[in-house]
């Protein structure tokens, strides 16, 4: 099993719907992020976590919430989906040496449609 | 202009050679810098980090910095088909709070 699970993995609404991307790890790791890959624009920082009662605002946030329901699970929701939010959508984690030493755990990807 | 800055590509290089990647960064203060690997459909995956100026060598794999420039390189020898990818430059910015700031990603294709 991935250490780092997203789910779903792939998923079509439409325009106006609630969506959520749910992230769980178990690496043991304080730290969790979430990004969108969009083609040409790279990896763009949404939100990030750096323990459950500390949630943090990336450089794209407009439009997602996030929750830290536990050290190991933070799921991000759309709260009203728009097509421009059509994206891969990855969940990573790191410990503290890993904020040190830059490495970034993946979990597998969310592909996310908005019609 | 784009924090990290890096050529889209691809890059198409003969199975041997060496593969050189590039990347720039525009804030002065950043202080630690990343290379992943991104696989078609795969998620990202570390390969080589460096801190100070210099090159730091890891099996096929030289990261160089220069900070003076502000440019970070990932040099791939003998390279092999199982190189091709997405190479994604990530910095780490200087302040309170941890984020990397990736580039846009630079396609590598290795041709047998």
């Amino acid at each position: 099993d991935a250490d780092v699970t997203q789910t779903p993995r792939n998923r079509i609404t439409k325009t106006g719907k609630r969506i959520m991307l749910e992230c769980s790890q178990t690496k043991g790791h304080d730290r969790m992020y979430w990004y969108r890959q969009d083609p040409g624009l790279g990896l763009r920082l949404i939100y990030y976590s750096f323990d459950v009662k500390d949630i943090n605002k990336g450089e794209i946030s407009d439009g997602y919430s996030v929750s830290r329901q536990a050290q190991a699970k933070f799921s991000l929701s759309l709260e009203s989906a728009i097509p421009n939010q059509t994206a891969l959508y990855f969940c990573a984690t790191s410990d503290l040496v890993g904020v040190n030493t830059g490495e970034l755990f993946f979990g597998e990807g969310s592909r996310l449609t908005v019609l | 202009q784009k924090e990290v800055e890096q050529n889209s590509g691809p890059l198409s290089v003969p199975e041997g050679a060496i593969a050189s990647l590039n990347c720039t960064y525009s804030d002065r203060v950043s202080q630690s810098f990343f290379w992943y690997r991104q696989y078609s459909g795969k998620s990202p995956e570390l390969i080589m980090s460096i801190y100070s100026n210099g090159d730091k060598e890891d099996g096929r794999f030289t990261a160089q910095l220069n900070k003076a420039s502000q440019y970070v390189s990932l040099l791939i020898r003998d390279s092999q088909p199982s190189d091709s990818a997405t190479y994604l430059c990530a910095v780490n910015r200087e302040d309170s709070s941890y984020k990397l700031i990736f580039g846009s990603g630079t396609r590598l294709l290795v041709r047998p």
